[in-house]
């Protein structure tokens, strides 16, 4: 069963980095993935489209400070330098034969 | 620019039905899959259904499979989603997204649009 495994919280200080991650269930370490994030009281916002060689395609107007990393199931967003703004939900989403899935989310704070 | 407009949302009784619309414009429409995706209150995002560009090829996740349909009209750059049989756990901001194929990655979101369902 296709699976996104999210950490519930995560938190770093304003200017600092934070890496954020998603895990892959067993059997689909092949899988790319795409990162979203959404601020408090928004709809969601698309980041980037992460392939398990770690190659990755951003969206409109992400800023470079959003990058993303791969490592076997493991799927990473980095944040560096952050910004109050950078506050949200991220979740991590992928796709099967005729299914979505999306990972649970991870609650980023800036302290 | 991309836009992805939601409507039709609002109270419905339990077993009523409703029909969502996402008006879509800023790109060319019938050449995009598009999906619906849900919010509960206070939850994460949870996959609904899945169109693609011809409407060839449609897919809904099990709790809403029998009960929803997904549909698009190219000329008129829109998505809906038929809701029937509606219930509490139906509640949630309702999400119109764009894909490039289906099932992928989604690349653009709407704001969305919240369906009550309650007594």
């Amino acid at each position: 069963q296709l699976v996104l495994t999210q950490s519930p919280s995560a938190s770093a200080s304003l200017g600092a980095s934070v890496k954020l991650t998603c895990t892959l269930s067993s059997g689909h370490s092949s899988y790319a993935i795409a990162w979203h994030q959404q601020q408090p009281e928004k709809g969601p916002r698309y980041l980037m489209k992460l392939n398990s060689d770690g190659s990755h395609s951003k969206g409109d107007g992400i800023p470079d400070r959003f990058s993303g990393s791969s490592s076997g199931a493991e799927r990473y967003l980095t944040i560096s330098s952050l910004q109050s703004e950078d506050e949200a939900d991220y979740y991590c989403q992928t796709w099967g034969t005729g299914i979505l899935v999306f990972g649970g989310g991870t609650k980023l704070t800036v302290l | 620019e991309v836009q992805l407009v939601e409507s039709g949302g609002g109270l419905v009784k339990p077993g009523g039905s409703l029909r969502l619309s996402c008006a879509a414009s800023g790109f060319t429409f019938s050449s995009y899959s598009m999906n619906w995706v849900r919010q509960a209150p206070g939850k994460g995002l949870e996959w609904v259904s899945s169109i693609s560009s011809s409407s060839s090829y449609i897919y809904y996740a099990d709790s809403v499979k029998g009960r929803f349909t997904i549909s698009r009209d190219n000329a008129k750059n829109s998505l809906y989603l038929q809701m029937n049989s509606l219930r509490a756990e139906d509640t949630a901001v309702y999400y119109c997204a764009r894909s490039h194929v289906v099932p992928a990655a989604v690349d653009y979101w709407g704001q969305g649009t919240l369906v009550t369902v309650s007594s």
